[in-house]
């Protein structure tokens, strides 16, 4: 079953609009963390945000901000006023104990296309 | 955070051989993961290295199809074998310093295409 759940498979705005990208997150473990990673076209996986479970603060960090309510199980993330260089797949994981030991599981991610 | 590097980058092997991928970070870490991204897809986690003993691999991954090694703390191998041309995808390793608290780091991934 599918642990990490990115309903929006393809996302396009026009520069300067704010986008939120969701993530709603299944586990029945109280201690696990939260991931968003983002993948540009040029391949490589950049760390974004870590949030463990015992922390609901939003975070902001810039034009980013990330909204973790646990009574909805989700994890969203926003982007203000995106830019051209936003665009690219951004990933949400879970991370819970595990025999793989706390691996990530991976959302099937959201591709955000920013356009001029 | 941990830097990774990957060996080889890219490359392209014939349907029935094997390709064995290097990972290695700039320091110890406790935990080593290997995952698959195949084209247009979201990463799938192939195994857990373990070191000094034998991988944990998840469901519809085995040992005889991708060994890995785990030697040290800094260091592991996938080796994919028997290719076809299903296995094209890019592999990636992972790291993480501790068990659950720390942020998991990811190599720059091998692409890898058989023909």
């Amino acid at each position: 079953a599918q642990k990490v759940t990115q309903a929006q498979t393809e996302i396009s705005v026009v520069e300067k609009e704010d986008v939120t990208l969701d993530c709603v997150y299944e586990t029945r473990d109280t201690t696990y963390y939260l991931f968003w990673y983002k993948q540009p076209p040029s391949g490589e996986l950049v760390f974004l945000i870590r949030r463990n479970s015992f922390d609901e603060q939003n975070e902001i960090s810039g034009r980013y901000s990330w909204n973790f309510q646990k009574s909805t199980s989700s994890f969203n993330f926003t982007i203000t006023a995106s830019q051209v260089v936003d665009s690219a797949v951004y990933f949400c994981a879970l991370s819970e104990p595990s025999n793989s030991g706390y691996a990530l599981n991976f959302g099937k991610g959201t591709s955000l296309l920013v356009t001029p | 955070s941990a830097v990774i590097s990957q060996k080889p980058s890219r490359d392209i092997c014939q349907r029935g051989t094997s390709l064995t991928i290097q990972c290695q970070v700039d320091s110890q870490v406790t935990m080593m993961f290997w995952y698959r991204q195949q084209p247009g897809q979201s990463l799938t986690l192939i195994a857990t290295a373990n070191q000094g003993s034998e991988a944990t691999y998840e469901s519809g991954f085995v040992i005889d199809k991708f060994p890995i090694s785990r030697p040290n703390l800094t260091f592991s191998t996938l080796t994919v074998s028997n290719l076809s041309p299903e296995d094209s995808s890019i592999y990636l390793c992972s790291v993480r310093r501790g068990i659950g608290t720390d942020t998991q780091y990811f190599g720059p991934g091998t692409r890898l295409t058989v023909l």
